[in-house]
């Protein structure tokens, strides 16, 4: 157990909708990663918040978004949901800022389906 | 950019045999970090080992051990005397001093038969 926790474990949506994956860090740790991996594509980095704050951009979509509150726990919000966007989505967490030094460590992911 | 190759897609073995996972990193930084990290059918991501650049230092962790040789960026696993339980995906990453991005291999599926 990496201590980073997810939720839902499973979601199951339609084309179209909107959904909320929520994400808890380990204990003392001040950053929030979401990464996204599909069959095709792989592991892929979404998105990294640092204290509350936006640090880092990958490949993620407008029709994503995320934030970091204030303790810490983020959530990703997916909207307008395609049959693609059916992945299965890990958030990770580290104590530092995400200058690459810090290990991240990953939660138990959140398995989307859109049917 | 960076890239990172795992040239194994699967693996199979048997029990109690001794297995070496390949990876390959492109990078043009000269302070960087390797990982790898181990995917169980149970679907979550477990942190292996890391890295640093300057540390050159083979390590070993019970049945597990890493080669790290700059001279051919590589970064393999070995895992000795495998075990049914070592049947996984493995995936070795790379981060760059300054970037909180992980760029992953597509991984490598380690099946072992008992």
């Amino acid at each position: 157990d990496s201590g980073v926790t997810q939720t839902p474990k499973h979601l199951i949506t339609a084309t179209g909708q909107r959904v909320t994956l929520r994400c808890s860090p380990r204990s003392g740790d001040l950053s929030v990663y979401w990464y996204q991996q599909s069959l095709d594509q792989g592991l892929q980095f979404l998105i990294h918040y640092y204290n509350g704050e936006e640090r880092a951009k990958g490949n993620i979509l407008e029709r994503f978004s995320a934030q970091q509150f204030p303790d810490l726990h983020s959530e990703l919000n997916l909207s307008s949901l395609e049959l693609g966007d059916s992945a299965l989505y890990f958030c990770a967490s580290s104590v530092g800022g995400g200058d690459g030094t810090d290990t991240q460590y990953f939660g138990p992911g959140t398995r989307l389906t859109v049917l | 950019a960076q890239k990172v190759t795992q040239a194994q897609t699967e693996i199979s073995v048997v029990e109690k045999e001794d297995v070496t996972l390949d990876c390959v990193y492109e990078t043009r930084d000269t302070t960087y970090y390797l990982f790898w990290y181990k995917q169980p059918p149970s679907g979550e991501l477990v942190f292996l080992i890391r890295r640093n650049s300057f540390d050159e230092q083979n390590e070993i962790s019970g049945r597990y051990s890493w080669n790290f040789q700059k001279s051919t960026s590589s970064f393999n696993f070995t895992i000795t005397a495998s075990q049914v339980v070592d049947s996984a995906v493995y995936f070795c990453a790379l981060s760059n001093s300054g970037y909180s991005t992980l760029t992953f291999g597509k991984g490598t599926m380690l099946l072992v038969s008992p």
